[in-house]
């Protein structure tokens, strides 16, 4: 599976938009982008993923370029409860493992 | 999302002991699940693959005889430390997979549990 690099860490304001990059420039095309976080002390949850094209859900969007080469997690309104690690993950869709990085810990300043 | 239960949330134990975890998948079925461990400011690391009706396939450097993983129905996994000893306290994390048309090909990860030896 394709490395993933992600900022080590980042900060937004309580009720703005948290843009979090990841960049996975030797993805290959049957690799799909998951995103997942981890609030401590708890196992990580399932945010979205995407192959291709941009997905929406109702906790946040993927922006995938064109290029497949990085993609951008939106959480559109964050609040405090988003403060966590997230982690960016290129999978192949036939290989189940996941492989987690160091991810970027996002802090939500009231 | 889907419901993945992982029970103790916590456990204590003295040093030789065993500790059993288990892993429920609460509403799919889940033939591949999955026991990560992570130490504190560190990232999960996959300890090994559960499969159900067979084998598990540990990652290199896991004693397979330490950690004891039955896969015994599709939506039940356990993990067994047996012989604890105080570096194995650590977060240890299960995740099912959901591989049904609804789970589009999602992990899901149970609350951990928290494994402190004495």
């Amino acid at each position: 599976d394709a490395k993933t690099t992600q900022p080590p860490s980042m900060d937004c304001a309580e009720g703005r938009a948290a843009n979090l990059p990841c960049n996975h420039s030797t993805i290959s095309g049957n690799e799909y982008v998951y995103w997942y976080r981890q609030i401590h002390s708890q196992g990580p949850q399932y945010i979205i993923h995407g192959l291709k094209n941009n997905e929406t859900n109702e906790m946040a969007s993927l922006i995938i370029t064109e290029d497949r080469k990085s993609s951008t997690l939106i959480l559109p309104h964050a609040t405090l409860r988003d403060t966590a690690v997230y982690y960016c993950i290129a999978v192949n869709f036939g290989n189940e493992k996941l492989t987690f990085g160091t991810g970027t810990r996002l802090t939500i300043i009231p | 999302g889907a419901v993945v239960s992982q029970h103790p949330s916590r456990v204590i134990c003295k040093s030789g002991t065993s500790v059993k975890i288990e892993c429920r998948s609460l509403d799919f079925q889940a033939t591949t699940m999955f026991w990560y461990r992570q130490f504190p400011k560190q990232s999960l690391m996959l300890m090994a693959t559960s499969n159900e009706g067979s084998k598990a396939t540990y990652e290199q450097g896991v004693e397979k005889d330490k950690f004891l993983i039955n896969h015994a129905s599709l939506t039940l996994s356990t993990l067994t430390v047996t012989s604890a000893h105080p570096e194995d306290s650590s977060f240890y994390i299960c995740s099912a997979h959901d591989t049904s048309g609804r789970g589009k090909n999602i992990q899901y990860f149970g609350a951990g549990t928290r494994l402190s030896v004495l």
